[in-house]
């Protein structure tokens, strides 16, 4: 039972365009949701973060956008770099259990190609 | 200040015997998580823990595996008895108080074991 899912395993993009990259939830009781992003062979790395009392948050070139009555949230990344290639993880938290753990999606390898 | 680290980096084991994976939080830290990704996965949470104390083990195999963050030393993630199927990265975080949203949880590297 997947609660987070990322459907497109991989996007590419050219340099210098947006990339969009989504995420769908179905547990309604998450209350606060996380993109990291992932080089091969480390470890995640906190992206941007929102709550669920907001529906944009903004840091460079990074916005996360989220939509509560279509538990989905995107994450747009303008402009792209080649150095934004990676895997991006939607997470979230706050269901069932403790609040203090992180569900996550499954990934979308995003390629900025220059 | 060095980020949570993780050791050993790789580890090979053969079916049947045992695992330990360490982690050393950020200074300062005293919660730790431990998450487990498949092949292919995401990362899935396994167990959360305070120093001396298992606060949430909801996501760890009832068979196995244990945790601990003894007042001294690393957090230990064990596995007896491994199997092929325990094959995977497993990455520790950790965080100075309860996280989100009050504080994110910083990840470490990984431990990258292969059952064999």
């Amino acid at each position: 039972d997947q609660q987070v899912k990322q459907n497109s395993p991989s996007l590419s993009v050219q340099e210098g365009r947006i990339s969009i990259l989504n995420c769908d939830y179905t547990n309604s009781m998450f209350d606060y949701f996380l993109w990291y992003k992932k080089y091969p062979a480390e470890g995640p790395t906190f992206l941007i973060s929102i709550s669920s009392i907001k529906d944009k948050n903004e840091d460079g070139r990074f916005t996360v956008f989220l939509n509560k009555s279509a538990k989905h949230l995107s994450l747009h990344i303008v402009p792209s770099q080649p150095g934004d290639s990676a895997v991006y993880f939607c997470a979230a938290s706050g269901a069932s259990g403790s609040a203090r753990q992180l569900t996550f999606g499954s990934g979308t390898q995003l390629t900025v190609l220059p | 200040n060095a980020g949570v680290m993780q050791n050993p980096r790789h580890l090979v084991r053969r079916r049947g015997q045992e695992a330990r994976l360490r982690c050393s939080p950020m200074k300062g830290h005293s919660h730790v998580y431990w998450y487990r990704q498949l092949p292919e996965e995401g990362l899935k949470f396994m167990v959360y823990l305070q120093k001396e104390n298992i606060i949430d083990e909801s996501g760890m195999p009832k068979e196995r595996f244990s945790a601990e963050f003894p007042k001294e030393g690393p957090s230990i993630l064990r596995i007896q008895q491994v199997v092929r199927g325990d094959s995977a990265a497993y990455f520790c975080a950790s965080s100075p108080s309860p996280p989100f949203p009050n504080t994110e949880a910083f990840f470490g590297q990984g431990t990258r074991l292969t059952v064999v």
